[in-house]
Formats: structure tokens, C-alpha cells, sequence
């Protein structure tokens, strides 16, 4: 049981270009999440989704996108790289239903810089 | 939306001594408070957590405390160990749903020998 996995673990980019970060999850969960983390700021939510084929935006979408695909799956893309995206980003997973622990279990996340 | 206000962002205690970190959050609705811990270089981590039909939950040197009407909860810790150094973050749910989080900004807690 790996939990949460995230893929890369660092990547440096130059500005315009573009990448995939991979978040997967083992443990049947059906609501995941992506976060960026910068310092001061805590973790502000990027897009979630409550199940297979969803996604929504949270607290500072712009620049990105999701897919969720497969249940186990949650892809982040970055289409055209800028240097405000430096940051590192944490996945997350959580069980589904107000009854069930509401725990979300993070990634160990994916140090991003953009030159 | 939510807003979940931390403090203090930094503190520093003597190996032995309590520590309290304290949150306000702005939406009414909220009712699920987790706490995280997150040390250096690592991922944050679950550590107490506590819903809004309760108003004090314990976990050992670990304790949370919330006040709906007041709109804050805190979080407290007894008897501090050098491995308690780390940074905690509050979050309450928002949007009126439980799997929603908005976290606040972090205390970064020194716990010095």
C-alpha cells in the first residue's frame, strides 16, 4: 500500500514550456486534489476532483489544468510554464462521504522551477 | 469563500513548555478541522483533527479546542519535545462540504533543547 505517489519529485522548466505532474493513489479514494505550496502562503488549492471524470477549480486555478481519467489517477498540467509557478506542489486524497473520516493523505510532492 | 486566519507564524519554546497556536476561520458552514504537521522537506501529516459538534478532543500531548460562536479553534501542545519542531497548519472545510479544506498560512514551530 503506497498511498499517495507523485511523479516527478523535481523539475526545473524554462518559461513556455510545458509538463505533466502525476499524482496516483492505492487506497480507493474517490475525491483528490492538487495543491501549491510557496512559502508564507501555506497550501492554496489549484483543481480537485470529487470522482472519476470531474474536476473543479479551487483557489488559484490559472495556468493549470486537470484530468482524472482513471480513478487513481489526477494529472496537473502546465501548458506554458512561468516563473510565478515555481512552487512545490503536493497531491492529495480523501475518502468520499461526510460519514467516513474526511483525513486527506498528501503526496510527498514535486519540487517545480521555472526559469 | 473560506478564510482561515493563523497565528502566530512563528514560536519558540523551551523543551517542556506548552505551545498554543490559534485559527479564526469566516464561513459559518465549516465544520471539519484538521491540523497538520509538516516537517522540514516533507509532506504535511494529519496529526488531530476535530468536527463542529465537539468542543475539545485530545490525543495525548496534543489537544484541539473549538469555539463555534467565536469562529476559532486552537491547537495545544503539552509538554513540547525537540521533535515537535515542525510546521503546523489549521485548515477548515469550506464551500458547505467536508472534503474541502482551506489551510492557513502556518506556524513554524522551534522547540529548542
Amino acid at each position: 500500500n503506497a498511498g499517495v505517489t507523485q511523479t516527478p519529485k523535481f523539475r526545473v522548466l524554462k518559461t513556455g514550456q510545458s509538463m505533466t505532474l502525476l499524482c496516483a493513489q492505492d487506497m480507493n479514494h474517490e475525491y483528490m486534489y492538487w495543491y501549491r505550496q510557496d512559502p508564507g502562503m501555506g497550501l492554496r488549492l489549484i483543481h480537485y476532483s470529487v470522482g472519476e471524470g470531474t474536476t473543479a477549480k479551487g483557489e488559484v486555478p490559472d495556468g493549470y489544468n486537470v484530468s482524472r481519467l482513471k480513478k487513481q489517477n489526477f494529472l496537473l498540467g502546465l501548458e506554458s510554464a512561468a516563473p510565478s509557478q515555481t512552487s512545490v506542489y503536493f497531491c492529495a486524497s480523501s475518502y468520499f462521504g461526510a460519514s467516513l473520516t474526511d483525513t486527506q493523505y498528501f503526496g510527498p510532492g514535486t519540487r517545480l522551477t521555472v526559469l | 469563500g473560506e478564510n482561515v486566519e493563523q497565528h502566530p507564524s512563528t514560536l519558540s519554546v523551551q523543551e517542556g513548555d506548552s505551545a498554543v497556536i490559534k485559527c479564526t476561520y469566516s464561513d459559518s458552514a465549516s465544520n471539519y478541522f484538521p491540523w497538520y504537521k509538516q516537517e522540514l522537506g516533507k509532506r504535511p501529516q494529519l496529526i488531530i483533527d476535530i468536527r463542529s459538534n465537539v468542543g475539545e478532543k485530545k490525543d495525548q500531548r496534543i489537544a484541539v479546542t473549538l469555539n463555534k460562536t467565536a469562529k476559532h479553534f486552537s491547537l495545544h501542545i503539552t509538554e513540547t519535545q525537540p521533535e515537535d519542531s515542525a510546521v503546523y497548519f489549521c485548515a477548515a472545510s469550506s464551500g458547505g462540504s467536508n472534503y474541502k479544506l482551506t489551510f492557513g498560512k502556518g506556524t513554524l514551530l522551534t522547540v529548542n533543547p
